[in-house]
């Protein structure tokens, strides 16, 4: 199996332009979550999905952020509009339960 | 709500045996996962402990107490790859359904030839 999938893998984009983050998830996992790191938060989940459905996205910071599970293969983290605040590092996650996480490579994001 | 202690930098040196600490506050258990992050990189799963006790992975053992609510990554005859970032992730445990695992702010291990 590839393992999960993100891309980009890198975005570097000016303040106020939407950036979409994507995600393929590894085949039969039904659990999906999208975490953002930085060195001042850690690693804090922002929304996860149970077969496709969104389930909690408490995480999510503001309505600048939005989510999307379309079906059981892809997703998409949306960031309308982008702000400097919001450069980190956003891992897509996947797995058949909720303990064992399998974690893509990471976008690393930067707004300027 | 719950919160998760780890120390933030543990030191070693090549071939010893460092054990990295975790302790919680929940209002109800479920289980305890380690990862383990390279500069980088991403989170890779170690090891999930539901039940007290030691679970052994080759060179990697995560012990649990719930009573104690308490647990620890062993790592034996450390080796400079060993040198990354480990985070626990505690779930709490609830009736009708079961909450998504909350993180530490991880522990750097540094290994020293």
């Amino acid at each position: 199996d590839a393992g999960v999938i993100q891309s980009p893998r890198h975005e570097v984009t000016e303040m106020g332009q939407e950036v979409t983050l994507r995600c393929k998830p590894i085949s039969g996992h039904d659990y999906l979550f999208w975490y953002r790191q930085t060195m001042m938060r850690g690693l804090e989940l922002l929304i996860y999905f149970n077969n496709n459905v969104p389930i909690d996205d408490s995480g999510m910071p503001e309505d600048r952020f939005s989510a999307k599970m379309p079906n059981a293969s892809f997703s998409t983290l949306k960031i309308q509009p982008s702000e400097p605040r919001d450069s980190a590092v956003y891992f897509c996650a996947s797995g058949r339960d909720t303990d064992t996480q399998y974690f893509g490579p990471g976008t690393r994001l930067t707004v300027l | 709500g719950q919160s998760l202690e780890q120390p933030s930098e543990v030191t070693a040196v090549e071939g010893a045996i460092v054990q990295i600490n975790c302790t919680y506050q929940t209002s109800g258990f479920y289980g305890l996962s380690w990862y383990q992050q390279h500069d980088g990189g991403a989170p890779t799963f170690l090891s999930y402990n539901a039940l007290d006790g030691l679970e052994e992975t080759g060179r990697f053992s995560s012990f649990l107490s719930r009573s104690d609510s308490y647990g620890y990554l062993l790592l034996q005859e450390l080796q400079m790859k060993d040198s990354a970032s480990y985070f626990c992730a505690v779930r709490e445990g609830a009736a009708g359904g079961s909450y998504i695992p909350t993180f530490g702010r991880g522990t750097s291990l540094i290994v020293h030839p």
